[in-house]
């Protein structure tokens, strides 16, 4: 089956400690994406991913590193100087020209 | 820059009820608009999407929507509603000011249906 798979599904961290969400796809997208949700606020972008090697900042990316080492994978770091980072945690790729964007199941960390 | 605004966060309705979930956006230009819905502890999975042509686009579950330029908005409509509708809908817009070819959605807060026996 075609899709985007991440993992785990939940997560648990203590403060202060660096954490990596995984996000793969085998749709063939040269595009991905990694997004925040927090209730109430819909979902806001952290970082993206055009071509292999390469990535830009979101809204926000502070607190945050992605790498791009191959078009299948785009793993996000949840560092220790992200100041909330207890969140739902949602990976999307695309295929461009017809601009929908395909979701993940999500991760769901926790921080305490 | 563009934004979306989705007017209702929560919207409480009867089984077998009408339902709008309403959506406007702010750029005039030419945008790509879409709408996905979220069950609980899921991704986003696509409801239905406008690019080009008909302004009124359908969904395989019976939702509908309808593009309305001058007004701006993209409103989310279904004549009657189940139980297994209950989830939160998203409506996006693409941003017109992205370049390199490769499409940034700016998402609405959501609105949380509620389908009621």
């Amino acid at each position: 089956d075609g899709g985007i798979t991440q993992s785990p599904k939940y997560l648990f961290r203590k403060e202060g400690q660096n954490v990596t969400l995984s996000c793969e796809q085998n749709l063939n997208h040269d595009a991905m994406y990694w997004y925040r949700q927090d209730p109430g606020q819909g979902l806001r972008l952290i970082y993206y991913s055009q071509i292999v090697n390469d990535f830009q900042k979101g809204d926000i990316a502070e607190g945050y590193s992605v790498s791009r080492e191959k078009k299948e994978s785009f793993p996000l770091t949840v560092t220790s100087a992200q100041k909330n980072p207890t969140a739902f945690y949602l990976c999307a790729s695309g295929g461009g020209r017809d601009y929908e964007q395909y979701f993940g199941p999500g991760t769901r960390l926790t921080v305490t | 820059a563009q934004s979306v605004t989705q007017l209702d966060s929560q919207v409480p309705v009867f089984e077998e009820a009408p339902v709008e979930l309403r959506c406007n956006y702010s750029s005039s230009v030419s945008v790509y608009l879409f709408w996905y819905v979220q069950y609980p502890n899921q991704g986003l999975q696509l409801l239905l999407k406008y690019l080009s042509g008909s302004t009124l686009v359908e969904s395989i579950n019976g939702f509908e929507a309808e593009f309305n330029k001058s007004q701006t908005s993209f409103h989310l409509r279904k004549p009657s509603v189940h139980i297994s509708d209950t989830a939160e809908y998203f409506c996006a817009v693409s941003d017109p000011m992205f370049s390199g070819g490769y499409n940034k959605l700016i998402f609405g807060a959501g609105t949380r249906l509620a389908v009621h026996p």
